[in-house]
């Protein structure tokens, strides 16, 4: 069973357009919900995360909005720049937890035109 | 910044072969974990280790894995048998704190199975 659905799995964007990308989870019990970038030949990076007592959280360029009710979270990359091209990732992780497993999904590939 | 080091970064190893990958997690980090990716796919929770035990493990992690932290810093991941299915890109991650959240991972150890 997959725990966390992501789309779509990539993503072609122009500079200085908004950038979605969406995640759906299964289980009620999850409480954290991190989003990470990976670059190609690097590993993920937190890039920013959210918690369900909030509905959206910014930072910078980067927005994520929360649907407690609906089970899905999406991020969103305002005046998205080619070097925002890279893979990105949700999560989804019970807290707190001795050595909590982290639910990823599938990633998308964004790629960001100049 | 302190960061998270995974040696060796590419292993290519024949099937049956014993492979150990090895990393150093960030100082003062209390948790441990390996995450695999087969190319192109999401990333795959393997194992957490706490306190000098495992913490949790995923059904991908049989007996044919083993994890251990022989010295106090480094953080080793041991396939006894390696199979082509375990060619895949393997990460370390740390955490400070239960509950947190936020993973740090290194940089990768690519393995191919011949």
């Amino acid at each position: 069973q997959q725990q966390v659905k992501q789309s779509p799995q990539s993503l072609i964007v122009q500079k200085g357009g908004i950038s979605i990308i969406n995640c759906a989870y299964e289980n009620t019990a999850f409480d954290y919900f991190p989003w990470y970038q990976q670059f190609p030949g690097k590993g993920p990076a937190l890039l920013i995360a959210i918690r369900p007592d909030v509905s959206e959280k910014k930072e910078g360029r980067f927005t994520i909005s929360f649907n407690k009710s609906a089970k899905q979270f999406s991020l969103h990359i305002m005046d998205s720049q080619p070097g925002d091209s890279a893979t990105y990732f949700c999560a989804a992780s019970i807290t707190p937890n001795t050595g909590n497993q982290f639910y990823f999904g599938t990633g998308t590939s964004l790629t960001v035109i100049p | 910044e302190p960061e998270v080091t995974q040696t060796p970064s590419h292993q290519v190893t024949q099937m049956g072969q014993e492979v150990i990958l090895r990393c150093v997690p960030i100082s003062n980090h209390l948790y441990f974990y390996w995450y695999r990716q087969i190319l192109g796919q999401k990333v795959e929770f393997l194992v957490s280790f706490y306190n000098n035990e495992i913490s949790e493990k995923s059904e991908i992690f049989d007996d044919q894995f083993s994890v251990e932290r022989p010295d106090g810093s480094n953080f080793t991941l041991k396939i006894r048998s390696t199979k082509l299915e375990d060619s895949a890109m393997y990460f370390c991650a740390s955490s400070f704190a239960r509950g947190t959240g936020e993973l740090f991972f290194g940089e990768g150890s690519r393995l191919t199975v011949l």
